[in-house]
């Protein structure tokens, strides 16, 4: 069964404590692996496409990396307002090609 | 208006009201979508829309009724709902169907009473 797990559900930081966020995904053959961010009362906003494993992209203080089980999603010196849920979701193995969404990670930056 | 808008943010309604959610997309995107988020639940897809035309229906009660008149326009009408229906309703857009990014409104925020 296509499934998407992330981990932790919640991470609370310090301001300029790195730290990073997993997605684990079990779809054969990836066709994409997205990360979103969302705050409270607010939509999903885009962050990055991921298509092969070994890929890295880079905002800010994001990176996401990709191999062929998981995802990651660094986040460098981390300030206040980075605090917000990060969603990943990959495609599913159907001709429909639905996403499959994780729950997300809560991240709380403390000043 | 820039992105996915989407109208009205916050809605509050008895079981036995009519209400309709709009969504607009500046995007110049084809495919639009509505999805329902739950506390605790992942993003659930209930409808998807491709120049116009429904694509996919994801086993909604008839009690939610798309339409989508125009590859700009998505509306999610509401009858008859009932409380566990309360949650946050998104719209999204992509470029087309198989064109995974999608991008989201900011939701509308529903309560059934």
């Amino acid at each position: 069964e296509d499934q998407v797990t992330q981990s932790p559900e919640a991470l609370r930081l310090q301001e300029g404590e790195s730290s990073s966020l997993n997605c684990s995904y079990t779809v054969s053959g990836l066709r994409g692996l997205f990360w979103y961010r969302q705050d409270p009362g607010k939509g999903p906003e885009f962050l990055f496409t991921l298509y092969s494993a070994g890929e890295e992209k880079e905002k800010e203080r994001l990176k996401a990396t990709l191999t062929k089980k998981e995802s990651f999603l660094h986040i460098t010196a981390p300030k206040p307002e980075d605090s917000a849920t990060y969603l990943c979701a990959v495609p599913g193995a159907g001709n429909n090609r639905k996403l499959i969404w994780g729950l997300g990670t809560s991240l709380a930056v403390n000043p | 208006e820039t992105g996915v808008t989407q109208t009205p943010r916050h809605l509050v309604m008895g079981m036995t009201n009519k209400k309709s959610l709009k969504c607009e997309q500046h995007l110049g995107h084809n495919a639009m979508y509505w999805y329902k988020q739950s506390a605790k639940k992942p993003l659930e897809l209930m409808f998807v829309y491709n120049f116009k035309e429904q694509t996919e229906n994801n086993s909604v009660p008839s009690r939610f009724s798309p339409e989508c008149p125009n590859s700009s326009h998505l509306f999610l009408h509401l009858h008859t709902l009932q409380p566990e229906d309360s949650a946050l309703y998104l719209c999204a857009s992509s470029r087309d169907v198989n064109q995974e990014t999608q991008y989201f409104g900011p939701g509308t925020r529903l309560l059934v009473l």
